[in-house]
């Protein structure tokens, strides 16, 4: 089944301690992204890869990084999370950047 | 920037009825593509319908179509025959090109009456 892999669903941490959300895809898709979901603000877009080590901020990219080392795989990394970073995140894969497909989200509180 | 505006934070519509979701967009661009998903309880993003900016036709996908107004950065999701199972959260998204950033709206919340 083609699909977006997020692991894991739901995470509790603590402040400053760094964490990694997986992102994997099975599209062999050149596109990929990281959204976050805040009540009120919509989506909002942390940072994207439109191929293998290409990878460029979005519009909140503070706090987050993230690599493109193999196609299928994305993972956004919080080396020091803080509690404005609690949130709903999202992983998105696009065959030509025209049309995403999402994974299932990741809720992430940091307390 | 690229900015998209949903003035309708909440909605409500009766079984079987009509309901028309807004959505105003701003860009200079002439290539782009709008789209519109669904974020039911289960908070997957679910794709409902797409427009090219360059295709004057409106998009339809069985109960779901748009009127896209490009002059007036206008596109708007109308669902006929309204079902308990379009309540959800619906946002509207604008594309760029083929640059792969999805700029979306705040959100409008549908409520379906029984």
């Amino acid at each position: 089944e083609a699909q977006v892999t997020q692991n894991p669903r739901y995470l509790i941490t603590v402040t400053g301690k760094k964490l990694t959300v997986t992102c994997s895809q099975n599209m062999n898709h050149e596109y990929m992204s990281w959204y976050r979901q805040d009540p009120g603000l919509g989506l909002r877009q942390i940072y994207y890869s439109m191929n293998v080590e290409v990878t460029d901020k979005g519009d909140v990219p503070e706090g987050y990084k993230v690599s493109r080392k193999e196609k299928r795989n994305f993972p956004l990394i919080l080396e020091s999370p803080s509690p404005n970073q609690t949130s709903l995140y999202f992983c998105a894969s696009s065959l030509n950047g025209y049309g995403y497909t999402f994974g299932s989200g990741t809720r992430l509180t940091v307390v | 920037a690229q900015t998209v505006t949903q003035s309708q934070p909440e909605m409500s519509v009766q079984e079987a009825e009509t309901v028309t979701l807004s959505c105003t967009y701003d860009t200079s661009e002439s290539d782009y593509y709008l789209f519109w998903y669904k974020q039911p309880p289960s908070r997957q993003m679910i794709l409902v319908i797409r427009q090219e900016a360059y295709k004057q036709q409106n998009a339809t996908e069985n109960r779901f179509s748009v009127n896209f107004q490009k002059a007036a950065k206008s596109f708007s999701l109308k669902i006929s025959d309204s079902q308990l199972g379009d309540a959800a959260m619906y946002f509207c998204a604008y594309l760029r090109g083929s640059q792969g950033n999805l700029i979306f709206g705040k959100g409008t919340k549908l409520s379906v009456k029984p």
